[in-house]
């Protein structure tokens, strides 16, 4: 079965550094997505792109984060000087008829 | 703000009894979908439902969205302890989906 793979699966930055998640989506799929889970609290939605662009995006959202899909097979999550409350598990997914998820890539930033 | 709310949160019960939980809004979804998740994992969708009424069935799973797709329910017959997990709900709008808090389950032996 066709699955989303991501990496790195678990990421420390020091508190100021950029971080790269990386991503590879089902290769059929169209649209891509990053969500973010705090840890305890519910799946939030990051980013939706498609056709090469941000289709929609949340309040969480900001100039801090941007998204890139460098070539024809991997999607990224670029988080600019990160903070303490961007440790959470970053969750990549990508839709053709239904959602599919990776495992995600655990961020701790100390 | 679209808010998807489940019910109950936590809900623990013997192996082989039914049991039901509920997804609820006051916004229409264009579909919604019901999800497990695993400690340390991704979701992993189970089933979408499209059209108010509708209901489908996975094994010993049931899913019903409500008529007028603000609403979804999941009910378990005969639960096994490979049930117990997290079953999230989530209801698609615009380009994206919204989650649930969750249902943790948990099924005892």
């Amino acid at each position: 079965e066709p699955e989303v793979t991501q990496t790195p699966s678990h990421q420390v930055t020091q508190m100021g550094q950029e971080v790269i998640l990386r991503c590879v989506p089902i290769s059929n799929h169209l649209y891509f997505y990053w969500y973010r889970q705090i840890l305890g609290q519910k799946v939030e939605f990051l980013v939706s792109f498609y056709n090469n662009e941000i289709s929609e995006k949340s309040e969480i959202f900001d100039d801090q984060f941007s998204v890139e899909r460098p070539d024809g097979s991997n999607f990224t999550l670029k988080i600019r000087s990160t903070k303490l409350e961007d440790s959470a598990m970053y969750f990549c997914a990508s839709s053709g008829f239904g959602y599919t998820f990776g495992s995600g890539t655990r961020l701790t930033v100390v | 703000t679209q808010l998807l709310e489940q019910s109950p949160q936590f809900l623990s019960i013997q192996e082989g009894e039914n049991l039901t939980v509920y997804c609820n809004s006051s916004s229409v979804f264009s579909s919604l979908q019901w999800y497990r998740q695993e400690p340390g994992e991704g979701p992993v969708l189970l089933v979408t439902v499209v059209t108010g009424g509708e209901v489908k069935k996975l094994k010993r799973l049931t899913f019903q969205f409500g008529d007028a797709r603000k609403d979804s329910s999941l009910h378990i017959t005969a639960a096994q302890p490979g049930d117990t997990g997290l079953y999230l709900c989530a209801g698609a709008t615009g380009d994206k989906i919204i989650f649930g808090k969750g249902t943790r389950l948990h099924i005892l032996p």
